[in-house]
Order: C-alpha cells, then structure tokens, then sequence
C-alpha cells in the first residue's frame, strides 16, 4: 500500500527561527515524486517544494529545504528565517508515475511572533 | 496564466438532493483530479481524469462520479447527498498524468443540512 505518514500533527515555531516538518512514505516503486503544499487559512493549496526521487541533490527554494532520504523513505521539510505568512497547514504529498496523488494527513504550523 | 477555477465556491444542499461541481483547469493541463477534505479525514483522492478518461479512482461510494470534457473542464457529481459529504471539494490540474505537479483550485464549500 502506498501510504504517507505525517507524525506530527501541529508543530510551532518563533520567527525568524528554523523548523523541520516530517513525512515519511511507504512504497515499492523506484520512480516517483515528492512534494510539499501548503494550506493557509485562505484554504488555497499552495505548491511549495518538489523533489524528483532519481535526483540526489536536494531541492530548494528560497528559505525551504528538503532532507530526501530515499532509502529511509524520509522527506522531511525545513522552513528557515520563518515567517508570521509561514503560518499554515502543511501535507506531504507523493505520486508514483501513472498514478494519483496520495497526500499525508497535514501538519499545521504555527509561528509565534 | 489563470490558475485554477472552481465554481460555484459555496453550496448549500440538503439531504437526498444532488450536486454538480465544476473546474476549469490551468490552459493546456489536461489532466483533472478531485479530492475531498474534511476535518476528520484530511484530503481524500476522488478521481483523476485525463483527455476525458478516467485514469484513477478513490475509494468513494458511486454517489461520486465525474466527467472531463474535451476542453479539459471537468464537473463532479454528488447524488442522494449525506450529511457526510459536507466538505471542502478541492479540483487539482496539471500537465499530464506522469510526476507532473498539480495545481489546486480554490475549493468548492459544500454544506448538507
């Protein structure tokens, strides 16, 4: 079964600090994608980050990172310099080819002036 | 390029009725997929349709159907709706079907009283 698992179900964080936000997925397949989205209070799912998983370079973009560990099946989210508009809930995502979405259930982060 | 369209983004029903929703896709996505969220079950895959076929399915009862038209937009439908189906209906586009990334509309609010 191809599953993503979100263990941490809220997290909070001070601004201008650094937070990791865990996922961790289970599958048999060798060729997939990982994302992270982000869900505001607006409720507009908003792509973050994407990782391809035949690439060892992890992605980034501007003040969010990834910790791809393929072999621990681990893609974990780091938020840097957080931000008050950082402030959402935040799911995991991963797609094999062909095939459909399937999403964690959500870690919602709040950031503390 | 215009994002992601959802309408109507609020509907009211009562139970036993049916309901139709629709999604108009990024201009050149061909591909559909429908998700539902609620509090307690976090984002659902519905469906994913591609070029007007259904590609993927969830585990949904066939009170949820869909369809996708040749100019990609694509309409779900709920009949004898439940209680239950209250929920954020959320339309996704993307390219095509591979590790393409899915770009979310704003959702369709949907009560059943």
């Amino acid at each position: 079964a191809q599953t993503v698992t979100q263990s941490q179900p809220e997290m909070s964080v001070q601004e201008a600090e650094t937070v990791t936000l865990s996922c961790t997925y289970d599958t048999s397949e060798s060729d997939y994608y990982l994302f992270w989205y982000k869900q505001p209070p607006s409720r507009q799912m908003i792509l973050v980050i994407r990782q391809e998983a035949y690439k060892q370079q992890n992605a980034t973009e501007n003040r969010f990172s990834v910790n791809f560990q393929k072999a621990a099946k681990s893609f974990s989210l780091k938020i840097s310099d957080s931000q008050l508009g950082d402030a959402a809930m935040y799911f995991c995502a991963y797609r094999p080819t062909g095939n459909q979405f399937y999403f964690g259930t959500g870690t919602s982060l709040t950031v503390i002036p | 390029k215009a994002g992601v369209t959802q309408t109507p983004r609020y509907l009211i029903k009562t139970r036993g009725q049916q309901v139709t929703l629709s999604c108009s896709p990024i201009s050149g996505h061909r591909s559909v997929s429908w998700y539902q969220q609620t509090p307690g079950q976090g984002l659902q895959f519905l469906f994913e349709y591609f070029s007007e076929t259904q590609r993927n399915k969830g585990n949904f009862p066939g009170r949820f159907s869909g369809r996708q038209f040749s100019n990609s937009r694509s309409e779900m439908n709920v009949s004898t709706l439940e209680l239950g189906d209250s929920a954020l209906y959320l339309c996704a586009s993307s390219f095509g079907t591979g590790q393409e990334t899915q770009y979310f509309g704003p959702g369709t609010r949907l009560l059943v009283l």
